[in-house]
């Protein structure tokens, strides 16, 4: 079964300063990747997804993703955080073929936790 | 702006119990889906519906039960409440499109007591 890592389950990291939360997925066939934030006692939301074009993908908030294929990875970055950003965060992944109907297969979660 | 509705934030219910959780979507979407999610444990897939009547098993379906009679609408249902069913419910909507991901609802605390 295809499956997708999140290398680590919680980062703490200062404010202000840089922050990667790393993304591997368990097969290079045709894919579309997606990472969603999730708030303390709240639903998840859509930060960014790489369909297709420029592996370098940006989406709200400041954040960005790259995709590379041969590694196959999409490690989500931003290279300065604040106290907001503090939350849970899911990889995604939804691969070609079969009966998917769009299904998406989500990582573990990265819990970041942003210090003053 | 789209929305998916879950009917509870909090719910408090006791063993034995059956327990119906609600979700309702208004962006005509074909696809709803089911998940609780547990500390250190992501989300886990309970129910899948595919479209009206429809519905495939997740990985985690023993004590769940779901019903979809109307497209806006997909109701999970835990047929006799245990403890080990407290948990947080996300229910999810999306057109069966690979490129179009999910939009969530905004979760529900269950406690089963």
């Amino acid at each position: 079964a295809q499956s997708v890592t999140q290398l680590d389950s919680q980062v703490p990291v200062f404010e202000e300063a840089p922050v990667e939360l790393r993304c591997n997925y368990s097969s290079s066939v045709s894919v579309y990747l997606f990472w969603y934030v999730q708030y303390p006692n709240q639903g998840l939301q859509l930060l960014l997804k790489y369909l297709s074009g420029s592996t370098l993908v940006k989406g709200i908030n400041g954040f960005e993703a790259e995709f590379n294929k041969s590694q196959t990875s999409f490690h989500l970055r931003k290279p300065s955080v604040h106290i907001s950003d503090t939350a849970e965060y899911f990889c995604a992944v939804s691969w070609a073929g079969g009966t998917s109907y769009g299904k998406l297969t989500f990582g573990q979660g990265t819990i970041l936790t942003v210090h003053p | 702006d789209v929305k998916v509705t879950q009917s509870s934030r909090y719910l408090v219910k006791r063993t034995g119990e059956k327990v119906f959780l609600e979700c309702v979507q208004d962006m005509d979407h074909e696809n709803m889906f089911w998940y609780r999610q547990d500390p250190g444990l992501g989300l886990r897939l309970i129910y899948f519906s595919y479209d009206v009547k429809m519905k495939e098993k997740g990985d985690i379906p023993e004590g769940y039960s779901v019903s979809r009679e109307k497209k806006e609408r997909f109701s999970l249902i835990l047929e006799s409440a245990s403890t080990n069913q407290t948990s947080m419910y996300l229910c999810a909507s999306s057109f069966p499109y690979r490129n179009y991901g999910y939009t969530f609802g905004s979760g529900t605390r269950l406690t089963v007591v």
